[in-house]
């Protein structure tokens, strides 16, 4: 990967609102795109993936979409709760580098 | 708990101390990172190791020197640091790059908060 731009970079929604967090790149070799949540006091976790031969995946709650032509893929988490509050970071890799990271989203729900 | 174990979780030094972060992973990966994680930063790759050879080495300054005696252990070396050294250092693990699909997902530790005075 080369460079991945994150937007916003803070983002405040009430209980049951939706949210949507923006990734862009650049590196059009990208085939692998993670989104990893960070909660206060812990390390970035996993939450969902996709790669370049699909255009959406769900669990649950959350999605993520992905545009190759236009280079940029997305975060939706529907019905918001306050456990969702937190910092998520975007990452891609081309699958043979190592995982280039957005600057990260601080989330937060108000109840 | 993760299964990626730092330690110590906090570390206050000055410029002139040696110290070392310690990681240690039981998941069976045999790929191993440091990362740098400042306020609105990206997190910032400093080494992999992948099957206890360095991989990747993003021009971090040479008070920064890490060791990898096998594929469960990680160390970060700290000795001279500068006050823009005092970050949060995660350590991560993986299955080895380019090894499959599962070589990019990433197990990280909860940190070292360090702070340099």
């Amino acid at each position: 990967g080369e460079n991945v731009e994150q937007h916003p970079s803070t983002l405040s929604v009430q209980e049951g609102d939706s949210a949507v967090i923006k990734c862009t790149y650049s590196d059009s070799a990208s085939n692998y795109f993670p989104w990893y949540k960070q909660e206060l006091g812990k390390g970035p976790q996993l939450i969902i993936d996709i790669r370049s031969n699909v255009g959406e995946k769900k669990d649950q709650r959350i999605a993520v979409t992905l545009n190759k032509t236009a280079k940029h893929f997305s975060l939706h988490i529907t019905e918001t709760q306050p456990e969702d509050s937190a910092v998520y970071f975007c990452a891609e890799n081309s699958g043979y580098s190592t995982l280039t990271f957005g600057k990260g989203t601080m989330l937060l729900v108000s109840p | 708990e993760t299964g990626v174990t730092q330690t110590p979780r906090h570390l206050v030094m000055g410029m002139t101390n040696k110290k070392s972060l310690k990681c240690e992973q039981h998941l069976g990966h045999n790929a191993m990172y440091w990362y740098k994680q400042s306020a609105k930063k990206p997190l910032e790759l400093m080494f992999v190791y992948s099957l206890e050879e360095r991989v990747e080495n993003n021009s971090v300054p040479s008070r920064f020197s890490p060791e990898c005696p096998n594929s469960s252990h990680l160390f970060l070396h700290l000795h001279t640091l500068q006050p823009e050294d005092s970050a949060l250092y995660l350590c991560a693990s993986s299955h080895s790059p380019g090894l499959g699909s599962g070589a990019n997902v990433l197990t990280f530790g909860v940190g070292s908060m360090l702070t340099v005075l």
